[in-house]
């Protein structure tokens, strides 16, 4: 088992320009998250996904937008990127709610 | 919203004595709490959880306790080895929404 793998693992943008970040999981999990970690904040969750055909915006959802393609894969779209937006974003699943998450290796985001 | 406080931020100990890391929450409806390990560069991994329902849970070296009333909990590692030198994250979790809220993260070194 792979486990949650993401897509990139690095990238450099432009601002302005789009992208999107992909994320599978193949733990037949029914919960996907997306989170950003940025130095001295901890990790902050973005969007989730607590079944297939859900999404919710988490704490700081501004800016990103997500789709919940199948069962096992969750993506991440950044539709006009910002420097604000240069962070480590971490993909998560977990078998359902309130129980252990699984994370990702991670994407490196920069935004020039 | 839930809001999560770890102290300390960093945290130095000698190889063999303990270290506890300590974090507070404001939803007296959290019902879930995790504590995740990450080493430099790589992704957090889940080491002990503990549900509103029990005080106290060990395993191994590694223990967690938790005070309903006051709303805090605490990660308790004994006989800290350099392998245990990494930045450590409580979280707190509400209801069936499974949206966790991490804390700002504690880095531990163990020093020789």
């Amino acid at each position: 088992n792979a486990g949650v793998t993401q897509t990139p693992k690095f990238q450099v943008l432009k601002t302005g320009q789009s992208m999107t970040l992909q994320c599978a999981q193949d733990m037949n999990h029914n919960s996907m998250y997306w989170y950003r970690q940025d130095p001295g904040m901890g990790l902050r969750l973005i969007y989730y996904s607590a079944s297939e055909g859900t999404t919710d915006k988490g704490e700081v959802p501004n800016g990103y937008n997500v789709s919940r393609l199948n069962k096992r894969e969750f993506s991440l779209r950044l539709e006009s990127a910002a420097p604000s937006q240069t962070s480590v974003y971490f993909c998560a699943s977990s078998e359902r709610q309130n129980n252990e998450q699984f994370f990702g290796p991670g994407t490196r985001l920069t935004v020039l | 919203g839930e809001n999560v406080e770890q102290h300390p931020s960093t945290l130095s100990v000698q190889e063999g004595d303990s270290a506890v890391i300590k974090c507070t929450y404001s939803d007296s409806a959290s019902n879930y709490f995790p504590w995740y390990k990450q080493e430099l560069g790589k992704r957090p991994q889940l080491i002990i959880d503990i549900r509103s329902n029990v005080g106290e849970k060990k395993d191994q070296r590694i223990a967690v306790t938790l005070n309903k009333t006051a709303k805090h909990f605490s990660l308790h590692i004994t006989e800290t080895q350099p392998e245990d030198s990494a930045v450590y994250f409580c979280a707190a979790s509400t209801g069936t929404a499974s949206k966790l809220t991490f804390g700002t993260g504690t880095r531990l070194q163990v020093t020789l």
